[in-house]
């Protein structure tokens, strides 16, 4: 069963906006991975915010948690093209290292 | 190698015919899984390998689905009799197997089409 759920499912936004993503998730956790994939195929990590971290900062990039919503955003400052892509949430489940992932949320990036 | 490998690409077989996948992580990275995405959809979990430990198999949707791990390197996941539903992108993916916070490398899956 997926675990975490992102929304939206798509994202259209300009070049130069800002792209808000959010996950929610439904057992507790040790961290929250975002990861972004490109064309269908290999998926690449972003960002590993742990349980009892609240907030986490790569670049352009901005993570959330809030453990006792059982949520986290993912928001992206000053969108460029190249930012179009699917980006997925994945959770651990306690102990096991088997990750649930999301169904994601395809965002576009308009030039 | 720099990173996690898989082969072939893209595969079209027939309906009823068997395929191997193959995966060859990252050197070093001890934890190995497979997943399968269908277009549009999420990562579905199929089968993990950490080090010498006995595989978790409970995503495999099938028994026509295994998958095998030589040497604690390279991983070969095969499918029997393939169905135009086993149709997806398959995905490999490695890491470290050090702990619980660490992030997974994947290869660029393979494509596998049945027809």
């Amino acid at each position: 069963s997926q675990q975490g759920e992102e929304d939206p499912q798509a994202l259209s936004i300009q070049e130069g906006e800002n792209a808000t993503m959010n996950c929610s998730y439904k057992t507790s956790i040790n961290n929250l991975q975002w990861y972004r994939q490109n064309s269908g195929r290999g998926l690449v990590h972003l960002i590993l915010i742990r349980s009892n971290e609240r907030e986490k900062h790569s670049g352009r990039l901005r993570v959330t948690l809030d453990t006792s919503k059982k949520s986290s955003s993912l928001l992206i400052t000053a969108s460029r093209a190249a930012d179009t892509a699917s980006y997925f949430c994945a959770t651990d489940e306690g102990n096991n290292r088997k990750l649930i992932w999301g169904l994601g949320t395809s965002l576009a990036v308009n030039p | 190698g720099a990173g996690v490998s898989q082969s072939p690409s893209n595969k079209v077989t027939e309906k009823g015919k068997d395929v191997e996948l193959r995966c060859d992580p990252i050197s070093g990275h001890t934890a190995l899984y497979w997943y399968r995405q269908s277009l549009g959809q999420g990562l579905e979990f199929l089968i993990y390998f950490q080090g010498n430990s006995a595989p978790d198999k409970s995503g495999l949707p099938s028994d026509r689905f295994s998958a095998e791990r030589t040497g604690g390197s390279v991983s070969t996941l095969t499918i029997q009799r393939t169905q135009q539903e086993d149709s997806a992108v398959y995905l490999c993916a490695s890491s470290s197997g050090q702990g619980v916070n660490e992030k997974l490398f994947f290869g660029s899956g393979t494509q596998l089409s049945v027809l």
